[in-house]
C-alpha cells in the first residue's frame, strides 16, 4: 500500500525558514517523479513544486521560486521542500504528491494527507 | 485567480447524470491531457480521471472524462450521495513550466 507522511508543518514568522519532509512506502520511490501541492483550508490546490526521479531536473511555481528548494534522498524514500523567506500568502496545507512517471509531468496519483504551515507574527 | 476554469458549484439528485466543464487556453488543455481529483470532505485529493479519460483502478465507471480543444468534462452517472466532494481539473500549462488546477466545484447532491 503506498503511503506518504508529510511532517516539519507548524507556526513561524514571517521571513523565517522550515523544512518539510515526506516518508514514503509501499513503491518504488526511485522509480518516480514527485511534488508539492499546497491547499490554502477552504481554498483551491496550488502546485508548489517538483522533482524528477534522480533529482536531476527540478521545477517550482512562479510565487515560490527562488524561495523554496525541493530535494530528495533515495537512499531514504524521502522527500524535501526547504522554505526561506517565508510569507503570510505561503500559509496553507502542504501536501506531497507522487507522480506517475519519472519525469515532472503533474499527474498526481498518490497524496499523503498534508501537513499545515503558518506563517504569522 | 485559477488558470483553468470550472463553474464553482454543481449539484444533481441520485441517479442522475451531472457533468463538470473545465474551460482552459491552448498552452494548457489544447496541448496537453487533462486529470480530475476528488476531495471528499477532509481528505487528501484523490485522481479519478487521467489523461482526459482514463480511470485508475478502483474508480467507478460511473465517473468518466472528455476533452474537446480546450476544454474538458467531467460526467457522473448515476449520482450517488457519496459523490458529494469537491472536483478539481488540471492539466500541464507549456507557458507556466508546470500543472494547473481548476477553482474546484463543489458538488451537491440533494
Amino acid at each position: 500500500e503506498v503511503q506518504l507522511v508529510e511532517s516539519g508543518g507548524g507556526l513561524v514568522q514571517p521571513g523565517r525558514s522550515l523544512r518539510l519532509s515526506c516518508a514514503a512506502s509501499g513503491f518504488s520511490f526511485d522509480d518516480y517523479a514527485m511534488h508539492w501541492v499546497r491547499q490554502i483550508p477552504g481554498k483551491g490546490l496550488e502546485w508548489v513544486s517538483g522533482i524528477s526521479w534522480n533529482g536531476g531536473i527540478t521545477g517550482y511555481a512562479d510565487s515560490v521560486k527562488g524561495r523554496f528548494t525541493i530535494s530528495r534522498d533515495n537512499a531514504k524514500n524521502s522527500l524535501y521542500l526547504q522554505m526561506n523567506s517565508l510569507r503570510a500568502e505561503d500559509t496553507a496545507l502542504y501536501y506531497c504528491a507522487k507522480d506517475i512517471k519519472r519525469g515532472i509531468y503533474g499527474d498526481f496519483d498518490y497524496w499523503g494527507q498534508g501537513t499545515l504551515v503558518t506563517v504569522s507574527s | 485567480q485559477s488558470v483553468l476554469t470550472q463553474p464553482p458549484s454543481a449539484s444533481g439528485t441520485p441517479g442522475q447524470r451531472v457533468t463538470i466543464s473545465c474551460s482552459g487556453s491552448s498552452s494548457n488543455i489544447g496541448r496537453n491531457t487533462v486529470n480530475w481529483y476528488q476531495q471528499l470532505p477532509g481528505t487528501a485529493p484523490k485522481l479519478l480521471i487521467y489523461s482526459n479519460n482514463q480511470r485508475p483502478s478502483g474508480v467507478p465507471d460511473r465517473f468518466s472524462g472528455s476533452k474537446s480543444g480546450t476544454s474538458a468534462s467531467l460526467a457522473i452517472s448515476g449520482l450517488q450521495s457519496e459523490d458529494e466532494a469537491d472536483y478539481y481539473c488540471a492539466a500541464w500549462d507549456d507557458s507556466l513550466n508546470g500543472p494547473v488546477f481548476g477553482g474546484g466545484t463543489k458538488l451537491t447532491v440533494l
